[in-house]
């Protein structure tokens, strides 16, 4: 089984500026996936990036970025260059053993102009 | 490649009701997922099928759910005897099943409320 942890209800950025959202994350599996997923306002969700645990380099999608720490279980986002469609709910999700995603309760991102 | 559908957006029921809310995959997509999404939290997962078979189902999937995929293409979800504590956005997804673990794709939800 695996849980998923988010400590940041809430986050807020400068448009142009760079944040970072956490995700803490528990697991049994060897073999598992983890993704962040956003989901704006009214509308649905979308995959943001992926990271596979056996891969060591930290996984990138333009101004996209995470940072895997598989020891300390954690895997977290940075976003650069804050734009204002940025602004959504951000979820970290976990995917091992089975097919189903395991979700965190999710961090609301607000951009600011 | 349109992306996941599905019907209704909306739907509102009063307690007791029956109601059934339908799902379409992306073309092709061999896996079909149905997740719950209450106010405040991350989506928890209901169910998922490989074609027609319907592999996976969570303690969360009382008796009173049933999904079914009969031909392996769409999906659909009936509450029976809806309780208020039903309510909630019902969210569908599929992936492509080409390799070990797919992306899934959501679909934008049906979101119930039971009066």
């Amino acid at each position: 089984a695996q849980t998923v942890t988010q400590s940041q209800p809430e986050m807020s950025v400068q448009e142009a500026e760079t944040v970072t959202l956490s995700c803490t994350y528990d697991t049994s599996e060897s073999d598992y996936y983890l993704f962040w997923y956003k989901q704006p306002p009214s509308r649905q969700m979308i995959l943001v990036i992926r990271q596979e645990a056996y891969k060591q380099q930290n996984a990138t999608e333009n101004r996209f970025s995470v940072n895997f720490q598989k020891a300390a279980k954690s895997f977290s986002l940075k976003i650069s260059d804050s734009q204002l469609g940025d602004a959504a709910m951000y979820f970290c999700a976990c995917q091992g053993g089975s097919e189903k995603l395991v979700f965190g309760k999710g961090t609301k991102l607000t951009v600011n102009p | 490649d349109t992306g996941v559908s599905q019907n209704p957006r909306h739907k509102i029921t009063k307690r007791g009701q029956n109601v059934t809310f339908r799902c379409d995959p992306i073309s092709e997509h061999n896996r079909l997922y149905w997740y719950r999404q209450t106010l405040g939290q991350g989506p928890e997962f209901l169910t998922y099928f490989q074609n027609e078979a319907q592999l996976e189902k969570s303690r969360l999937l009382s008796d009173r759910f049933s999904a079914e995929r009969p031909k392996g293409s769409f999906s659909t979800l009936e509450i029976q005897r809806t309780e208020q504590g039903d309510s909630a956005m019902y969210l569908c997804a599929s992936s492509p099943a080409s390799g070990v673990t797919d992306t899934q794709y959501f679909g934008p939800g049906t979101r119930l409320t039971v009066l």
